[in-house]
């Protein structure tokens, strides 16, 4: 059973406009949760965290937004670059333990 | 954050042989994990790498298929044995702080 959903498999963006992306998850436990970036041939980078006592947290262009209530996070990457163009998954823990995934989301920055 | 090297990028191997997957973290890790990711899937953790013992298994992996070494605390080997083309996949290390993970870049294995 997946844990840690990501609905949209694909999402095309307008270069300088917001990409959202999205993530839901089933378990109440979580604690912490992670969106990473990975580019085809590569690892995937880690790009920014959000833990459980928290509601958003900003990193230059990337802000992730935690809504416990519904289980459900968002990224939010503005402006959009075409840099950006990648797949982007979102990953949850339960304390120290390991992360469960979520299947990607492609974003695709158009010029 | 930590890097880690893992080789072989890439490889093309005969169905029935095995290839072992090696990965360096240049900084001590609380954890290691490799993952699998096969085409249009997410990554599917194979087993937690524990320090001069045996790995810990997910469900569907099991240690006759995918042997696991750690003999310190920077370096994991994972080896795919007696492959089928089903074991075409990207196959990925990763250490963990906590709390985030940072991967290698991953070897791309196809089997034929």
């Amino acid at each position: 059973d997946q844990q840690v959903k990501q609905n949209s498999p694909s999402l095309s963006v307008q270069e300088g406009r917001i990409s959202i992306l999205n993530c839901d998850y089933t378990n109440s436990m979580f604690d912490y949760f992670l969106w990473y970036k990975k580019y085809p041939a590569e690892g995937p980078t880690f790009l920014i965290s959000i833990s459980s006592i928290k509601d958003k947290n900003e990193d230059g262009r990337f802000t992730v937004f935690l809504n416990k209530s519904a289980k459900h996070l968002s990224l939010h990457i503005v402006p959009s670059q075409p840099g950006d163009s990648a797949v982007y998954f979102c990953a949850a823990s339960e304390g120290p333990n390991n992360l469960f995934f979520g299947t990607g989301t492609r974003l695709t920055v158009i010029p | 954050s930590a890097v880690i090297s893992q080789k072989p990028s890439r490889d093309i191997c005969q169905r029935g042989t095995s290839l072992t997957i090696q990965c360096q973290v240049d900084s001590q890790v609380t954890m290691m994990f490799w993952y699998r990711q096969q085409p249009g899937q997410s990554l599917t953790l194979i087993a937690t790498a524990n320090q001069g013992s045996e790995a810990t298994y997910e469900s569907g992996f099991v240690i006759d298929k995918f042997p696991i070494s750690r003999p310190n605390l920077t370096f994991s080997t994972l080896t795919v044995s007696n492959m089928s083309p089903e074991d075409s996949s990207i196959y990925l290390c990763s250490g963990q702080g906590p709390p985030e993970a940072f991967f290698g870049q991953g070897t791309r294995l196809t089997v034929v």
